[in-house]
């Protein structure tokens, strides 16, 4: 079945750049969504269909898919940022949702 | 608002079975496809079983295929899971979860319920 691929952890200072990617076969042809888990809470979406960002959720979450990766960029990092964050897909072929296995966020 | 309520969880021993609920309420349930999403402690988010918003699709993940049965009643607003067999890797807490939009087989998910914990052990 298809797999995600993230890496475990991530960490970057207050203020700067967090770049979270996602690795897929070819995932440029899935849509992907992005999840942010913090401890004991329910998970909430911050992108959906690769780009595109919920209502309430700041401009400093972005989301580009191409090739084999997919990315979850988040500007001007916040403490409050710090959370477990899931790419997802759906593949087809198996008929299953798939997650990746999550990246911790960091901040320092 | 939109109100994803589970319930149904608890310590049970392994092979036996528990029915896990999830109440929808602040949305027309009959028309949005539902997800049973878990996290095992200290793992990441395993997708279980979808239903869509009519029943008439319905896909499990390959580790529960003949021991999980998910089901709604859109009469009642209720999204069910029931599981069978159980063993000690389905400790997890269990989410119910909504897609975004109405009436599609396919979308991303925007609300979760808080979950609702399993924990399977002798």
């Amino acid at each position: 079945s298809y797999v995600l691929t993230q890496s475990p952890s991530v960490s970057v200072a207050s203020g700067q750049t967090a770049t979270i990617t996602c690795g897929g076969n070819n995932i440029e042809s899935k849509t992907v969504n992005w999840y942010q888990k913090r401890a004991g809470q329910a998970p909430v979406v911050v992108v959906h269909d690769d780009s595109d960002r919920p209502s309430g959720i700041p401009e400093r979450f972005s989301g580009s898919n191409s090739g084999n990766t997919a990315t979850l960029t988040i500007t001007r990092v916040e403490a409050g940022d710090e959370a477990d964050y899931f790419c997802q897909v759906y593949d087809r072929s198996s008929d299953h949702w798939v997650f990746g296995g999550g990246t911790k966020l960091s901040v320092l | 608002q939109v109100q994803l309520v589970e319930s149904g969880g608890g310590a049970v021993q392994p092979g036996r079975s528990l029915r896990l609920s999830c109440a929808a309420s602040g949305f027309t349930f009959n028309t949005y496809g539902m997800h049973w999403v878990r996290q095992a402690p200290g793992k990441g988010l395993d997708w279980v079983a979808f239903m869509s918003y009519d029943g008439k699709k319905i896909s499990y993940t390959d580790s529960v295929k003949g021991r999980f049965t998910v089901s709604r009643d859109n009469s009642k607003g209720m999204l069910f899971l029931e599981m069978n067999s159980l063993r000690g890797e389905d400790t997890a807490v269990y989410y119910c979860a909504r897609f975004r939009r109405p009436w599609l087989i396919l979308d991303s998910i925007d609300s979760w319920g808080q979950g609702t914990l399993v924990t399977v052990s002798s």
